[in-house]
């Protein structure tokens, strides 16, 4: 098993311009999640999903889009990037009860 | 408001030393608290979870405590080895369904030095 796979691991922007983070599992996971983590900030949650068909937004949504068509991907849609959303980008997915399984990152970079 | 408080921030102690990282926590209704290890350039991964009804918990040279009256927990690390030097994440799940919120901690970054 491949677990959780994000690409690309690192993107360069500049500003305004789109992108989307691909994010894929294999494990048959329910819940997907984005997070972002920015030095002395912790993880904080983006937008999740309980199913295919189904997401919703977490504590910083503003600027990001996501679609969950199937169980295995939820990409993450930059917009319109800003320089604010420079960040690490991680997505986790578990089952119900169960730890987060986490990819190992893409690292935005918004000039 | 829900928050999850980690010391030290960071920590630098020599191979082969003991030590113990703390986490309080403001979560209700607690559910479970878990801890995450994140080596550099990696996602976090999941050292060892503690409900409300576990005191102690064991996973290798980790041991985690849980005191769900004063809202603490602990992770000591005995006999540390290179390879244990990472942030180590606390996350508190609130409430009682299966997708819960979770409520992160910022992190003990720590490094063990030869």
């Amino acid at each position: 098993n491949a677990g959780v796979t994000q690409t690309p691991k690192f993107q360069v922007l500049k500003t305004g311009q789109s992108m989307t983070l691909q994010c894929a599992q294999d494990m048959n996971h329910e819940y997907m999640s984005w997070y972002r983590q920015d030095p002395g900030m912790g993880l904080r949650l983006i937008h999740y999903s309980v199913g295919a068909g189904i997401t919703d937004q977490g504590e910083v949504p503003n600027g990001y889009n996501v679609s969950r068509s199937t169980t295995e991907d939820f990409p993450l849609r930059l917009l319109s990037a800003a320089p604010s959303q420079t960040s690490v980008y991680f997505c986790a997915s578990r089952l119900k009860r169960s730890p987060l399984h986490f990819g190992n990152g893409t690292r935005l970079t918004v000039t | 408001k829900n928050q999850v408080e980690q010391s030290p921030q960071s920590l630098i102690i020599l191979e082969g030393k003991n030590c113990t990282l703390q986490c309080n926590y403001t979560v209700s209704p607690f559910s479970n608290l878990r801890w995450y290890k994140q080596d550099t350039g990696r996602g976090p991964v999941s050292l060892t979870i503690m409900t409300f009804s576990e005191n102690t918990k064991s996973n290798g040279r980790y041991t985690a405590t849980l005191d769900a009256d004063t809202k603490q927990s602990s992770l000591h690390i005995t006999a540390s080895q290179l390879s244990d030097s990472a942030s180590y994440i606390c996350v508190v799940s609130a409430g009682n369904s299966g997708n819960t919120p979770l409520v992160f901690g910022k992190g003990t970054r720590l490094s063990v030095i030869a």
